[in-house]
């Protein structure tokens, strides 16, 4: 199975940008990279996901390395409500035993 | 709206007794997963079944079982062969066909359970 690793806390001030890195070398060509976020006691919601190009959507960005080993979930401008554990996951539609890592844990200082 | 429920919501169980944690959903997805979540940690893989009347082991399976008897529902039953059942459980379905406008993961919010 591919694995993503992610470290396991950051920090950033409010209204800062973030960039939350996750390697995942062993990928294959027709794993596609998701990031999902979850909160306290609540279930995961969907961030963004990508194959190969940069994605942007309302919520954030995705940059994708060329060999497609690393990915970065970008935050544009951090609010406190953006304070959350961020995961990075790889979603293969010929497999989908999807498993999650630790994640980060993300901490906005006001 | 279109999503998936799970229930109930929080449940205490006895030691020594069986519960069945309920997920459905209305949007069609083939792929339903559940996972476990202790306090400060990620989620673990229980059990997941791709498509209807067929289900595999995850990474924690003893001590849980599952049924896929409709596409719509994924039960999940804690027997009292589980050890430490008391957790946070989550299940969670995607769309397997398709381009990759289909591939988000789509959450319940979760059954908290308590053995006391």
């Amino acid at each position: 199975d591919a694995k993503t690793t992610q470290p396991n806390s950051m920090e950033s001030n409010e209204e800062e940008p973030v960039h939350l890195p996750c390697n995942h070398s062993t990928i294959s060509g027709t794993d596609y990279i998701h990031w999902y976020r979850q909160l306290p006691s609540q279930g995961p919601e969907y961030v963004i996901h990508g194959l190969t190009s940069n994605v942007n959507n309302r919520m954030a960005s995705l940059a994708i390395a060329e060999d497609r080993k690393s990915s970065t979930l970008i935050l544009h401008r951090a609010t406190l409500r953006d304070a959350a554990v961020y995961y990075c996951i790889l979603l293969n539609f010929g497999n989908e035993k999807l498993t999650f890592g630790t994640g980060t844990r993300l901490t906005i200082i006001p | 709206d279109g999503g998936i429920t799970q229930s109930p919501k929080y449940l205490f169980r006895k030691e020594g007794q069986n519960v069945t944690l309920s997920c459905e959903q209305n949007l069609n997805h083939d792929a339903m997963y559940w996972y476990r979540q202790d306090p400060g940690q990620g989620l673990r893989l229980i059990y997941y079944s791709q498509i209807v009347n067929d289900f595999q082991k995850g990474d924690i399976a003893e001590g849980y079982s599952v049924s896929r008897e409709k596409k719509e529902s994924f039960p999940l039953t804690v027997t009292s062969a589980q050890k430490n059942p008391t957790a946070f459980y989550l299940c969670a379905s995607v769309l397997t066909a398709g381009g990759p406008s289909t591939g988000e993961l789509f959450f319940g919010e979760g059954s908290r359970l308590t053995v006391l």
